[in-house]
């Protein structure tokens, strides 16, 4: 069974840097599985924030950026602010019309 | 600008079906895209149930495969869920969500619906 796995919680203070990652149980991470992030906050639905590997969806601040690192896809946050406090969560394809959400992170700002 | 709506019935006995619709507006979903179901029980992560293209080709999770059929109606414009033999497991907000066959993403999501599983 194919399982994708993300650190269940974060800590960064404000103004700082922290990159989230998105792996799999077996196997590495690339750009044919496409990786997405989506970003929710309590109550809402998820808000599509980058899209395979490295694109920013419209109205996204060029201080989050998507990435491979190693063998994982990585989530970079740069400028922490308080708005940025949610759930992040990845999404990987992998192939032949299956897609797997991975358990989402949830990054706090302090 | 593309929006997505679910409706559906709030509450399902267990054992029976669940069935949720997910209406479209400002684009046609005879025009393309891909069009899928998302869950996420209270206080988890999400889960993807299923998608459907063009129509007629059908995705679906492989834990949930047995139980799910995703349909479309073209003329509503609207996709729907159907879930069978549902336990208090099944009990989640349930998304719909336009999804693109270029960067396999999710791009645009509906507001979601609670549906509870319980006598």
């Amino acid at each position: 069974q194919t399982v994708v796995t993300q650190e269940p919680s974060f800590s960064v203070s404000p103004g700082g840097t922290v990159t989230l990652t998105c792996g799999l149980n077996s196997g590495s991470v690339s750009t044919s599985n496409y990786p997405s992030w989506y970003q929710q906050t309590p109550g809402q639905a998820p808000r599509t924030l980058i899209y395979s590997t490295n694109i920013r969806s419209s109205g996204v601040p060029d201080r989050l950026s998507g990435s491979i690192l190693g063998n994982t896809a990585a989530l970079t946050i740069t400028g922490a602010q308080a708005d940025d406090e949610s759930d992040y969560y990845c999404v990987l394809y992998m192939g032949s019309g299956i897609w797997v959400f991975g358990g989402g992170t949830k990054l706090t700002v302090l | 600008q593309v929006q997505l709506q679910e409706s559906g019935p709030g509450l399902v006995k267990p054992s029976e079906t669940l069935s949720l619709t997910c209406a479209v507006s400002g684009y046609s979903i005879s025009s393309g895209y891909y069009w899928g179901w998302i869950r996420q029980p209270p206080g988890r992560g999400l889960e993807w149930i299923g998608t459907i293209y063009h129509g007629v080709n059908t995705y679906y999770n492989p834990s949930l495969k047995s139980r799910v059929t995703i349909s479309v109606d073209t003329s509503k414009n609207h996709f729907s869920l159907k879930l069978s033999s549902v336990t208090a497991a099944d009990t989640a907000i349930y998304y719909c969500a336009r999804q693109t066959g270029s960067w396999y993403n999710f791009d645009y999501w509906g507001q979601g619906t609670l549906a509870t599983v319980s006598s």
